[in-house]
């Protein structure tokens, strides 16, 4: 079966500036969590979806939003972008909290 | 232990020698503990979840046991070979009906043939 889809793969963005991040998760799982992952840090949690609904979100400013859509394909997005938001960002999905995650293969995002 | 920690943060083994890695989670409140595998651009792959304490887990030449009083999950690898060279990712989740995963920042594994 597919697994979680991103796109894009790759993005450089000016400082300032937005960028929107998609995420297709495995069909059936309707939970949606995006994670970034900076040098020297682990995965850190931005926001989790559920039917639509945003249910925990992560230590992160209001820049960092994001949706869910009614098929469970979500968005990312980061307004007013600064340097230090460069990262990889992945998104997973799961089917419950006793099941573990399938991540997709990321967005590298570049601010320069 | 207020984060989840991972030790060592990276291990060099030969081909053949079998290892073990500690990850330590916050003991309270505590639902269920993951262990992930994330190779070179790769995205990071699901090994286990355990939740019930005295767990012990098992894929292949790879197992995990978990300890929620105490507040410490096990990870060993059996007769490491190259292919499991690796960042070894643990993460905990509190209360049921949470997904947030809080992710130690891994154990690099290399193994060396």
């Amino acid at each position: 079966k597919a697994g979680v889809t991103q796109t894009p793969r790759y993005l450089i963005k000016t400082r300032g500036q937005q960028v929107t991040l998609s995420c297709s998760p495995i069909s059936g799982h309707r939970s949606v969590s995006w994670y970034q992952q900076t040098p020297g840090q682990g995965l850190q949690f931005l926001f989790e979806y559920f039917s639509e609904t945003q249910r925990n979100k992560g230590n992160f400013p209001g820049r960092f939003s994001g949706r869910q859509f009614s098929n469970s394909r979500s968005e990312m997005n980061v307004s007013t972008l600064e340097l230090g938001d460069s990262a990889l960002y992945l998104c997973a999905s799961s089917p419950g909290t006793a099941y573990g995650y399938t991540f997709g293969s990321g967005t590298r995002l570049t601010v320069v | 232990i207020l984060n989840v920690e991972q030790s060592p943060q990276s291990l060099h083994v030969q081909e053949g020698d079998s290892t073990n890695f500690t990850c330590s989670f916050p003991s309270s409140n505590f639902y269920a503990l993951h262990w992930y595998r994330w190779e070179t651009a790769k995205s990071p792959e699901a090994l286990f979840v355990m939740t019930l304490n005295g767990d012990e887990k098992k894929k292949g030449r790879i197992s995990a046991t978990l300890n929620t009083k105490e507040g410490y999950s096990y990870l060993y690898i059996k007769g490491s070979q190259p292919e499991d060279s690796a960042t070894y990712l643990c993460a905990s989740s509190s209360g049921a009906g949470s997904y947030q995963l809080t992710f130690g920042k891994g154990t690099k594994l290399s193994v060396i043939p």
